[in-house]
């Protein structure tokens, strides 16, 4: 099983302020990651696949990097809308699919 | 537009059995996997259960194997989890999620989600 490891657990940013969030596979994944926003009470969200791509109508400002075990999502400014939790998933092998335990953006 | 419906879910004592539904409109139900992935209270999100599109290969965590069974009917556009033996690490929400493309040799990634089903497992 590959497990998937975010960092921070917790971040906390101001508004207009850049966000960058970790994570990491215990083995390789190539490029096979998806980054998902979940605000409270609703179902999460794709907003990155393929560690780089953008999800349709995901805004400019959230962008993915990385390849093999370390992957980051930076957030270029923060808007009040993007404070939430933010999970990646591989899907490089399964089964299991994993998920990391996720960083919640907060003010 | 896509659209993920869940329904079944309630309270069941444990040991006891449920089975979830997911109706599907808005794409070619029968051309993409969907899975099941269940998120316990205040906590992360974890991948259950999946199904390809014909419904000819299905694949479980270990936490689920030989309680859970996954289902499909592609005339009825509806995905179905068969839950047995439950348990209190059993209560969650669960989602049902559509793989983003209906051609990815790779496993799924999940494009659309329903709004979930609670389940609590309680006696």
């Amino acid at each position: 099983e590959i497990v998937m490891t975010q960092s921070p657990a917790t971040l906390s940013v101001s508004p207009g302020e850049r966000a960058t969030l970790s994570c990491r596979a215990s083995q390789s994944i190539s490029s096979n990651l998806a980054w998902y926003q979940q605000k409270p009470g609703q179902p999460p969200r794709l907003l990155i696949y393929g560690a780089s791509t953008r999800a349709t109508g995901v805004p400019a400002r959230f962008s993915g990097s990385g390849s093999g075990t370390e992957f980051t999502l930076t957030i270029s400014s923060l808007q009040s809308e993007d404070f939430a939790v933010y999970y990646c998933q591989q899907y490089n092998n399964w089964p299991p699919l994993t998920f990391g335990g996720g960083t919640k953006v907060e003010i | 537009e896509v659209q993920l419906v869940e329904s079944g879910g309630g309270l069941v004592q444990p040991g006891g059995s449920l089975r979830l539904s997911c109706a599907a409109s808005g794409f070619t139900f029968s051309n993409y996997d969907i899975s099941w992935v269940r998120q316990a209270p205040g906590k992360g999100l974890e991948w259950v259960s999946g199904i390809s599109g014909s419904g000819g290969s299905t694949y479980y965590a270990d936490s689920v194997m030989g309680r859970f069974t996954i289902s499909r009917d592609n005339s009825l556009n509806t995905l179905y989890l068969q839950m047995s033996s439950l348990t209190a690490e059993d209560t969650a929400v669960y989602y049902c999620a559509k793989d983003r493309s209906s051609w990815n040799p790779l496993p799924p990634h999940f494009d659309s989600w329903g709004q979930g089903t609670l389940v609590t497992v309680s006696s």
